[in-house]
């Protein structure tokens, strides 16, 4: 029984490249969601989707950042024309309809240089 | 969603009891109280939830107040791999999707 599966555990790119973050929920759960963790900062929620549809992205940056979770496939986020500030931890959980609590990978941390 | 309010950070003795309490005066009837930690680096780990009644699993046991007004989290007997931030959140809802807002969390050194 897997976990919540993130690739690359680390990811590094030029200012201005893009940067794609995949998140694989557990068997079973519908619900995707994604946090960033700036260093020594606490969690802030970025976008809540299900299959197809995005729920709540009120964390979401306006400008050069994206997500889907689409029919079949992981849960992508993805980040344009990165630059310095976009350094950081991105974490993604799911859960399933029926139960209480996240399930949370282990993480992709994104180094831009 | 109501805020919560945690220490800083606590310190524990290894293989004593260590009570976490958070605050959530502002609670709503429909909402829950989830405890989290993140250790280092790590992905964070739920640990338990409660509405009304104390709730115990594996992990640890969660207090809470009869006004629901605060809570305790116990891990009966602190290990140093429990040195964490551990998160209190009271939420909307119970299963199903709802977006989770994390604060700053309290910091536990469990110590030798």
């Amino acid at each position: 029984n897997a976990g919540v599966m993130q690739n690359p555990r680390h990811l590094v790119r030029r200012r201005g490249q893009e940067a794609r973050l995949r998140c694989s929920p557990m068997k079973g759960h519908s619900h995707v969601y994604w946090y960033r963790q700036l260093p020594e900062e606490g969690l802030k929620f970025m976008v809540y989707l299900q299959k197809e549809n995005i729920i709540d992205e009120s964390g979401m940056p306006k400008e050069r950042f994206s997500a889907e979770f689409p029919k079949e496939g992981p849960s992508i986020l993805r980040i344009q024309q990165v630059v310095r500030g976009d350094s950081a931890a991105y974490f993604c959980a799911s859960s399933p309809q029926d139960r209480h609590g996240y399930t949370f990978g282990s993480g992709t941390r994104l180094t831009v240089v | 969603d109501a805020k919560t309010t945690q220490p800083t950070s606590m310190d524990c003795a290894e293989g004593r009891a260590a009570n976490l309490p958070c605050n959530h005066s502002t609670i709503s009837g429909n909402e829950y109280v989830y405890w989290y930690r993140q250790i280092h680096s790590q992905g964070p780990q739920y640990i338990i939830h409660g509405l009304k009644n104390n709730e115990t699993n594996e992990m640890a046991s969660l207090i809470i107040t009869e006004d629901r007004k605060s809570s305790t989290l116990i891990l009966p007997h602190a290990t140093l791999r429990d040195t964490a931030v551990y998160y209190c959140i009271v939420r909307v809802g119970g299963t199903g999707g709802f977006k989770t807002i994390f604060g700053a969390g309290t910091r536990l050194f469990v110590k030798a």
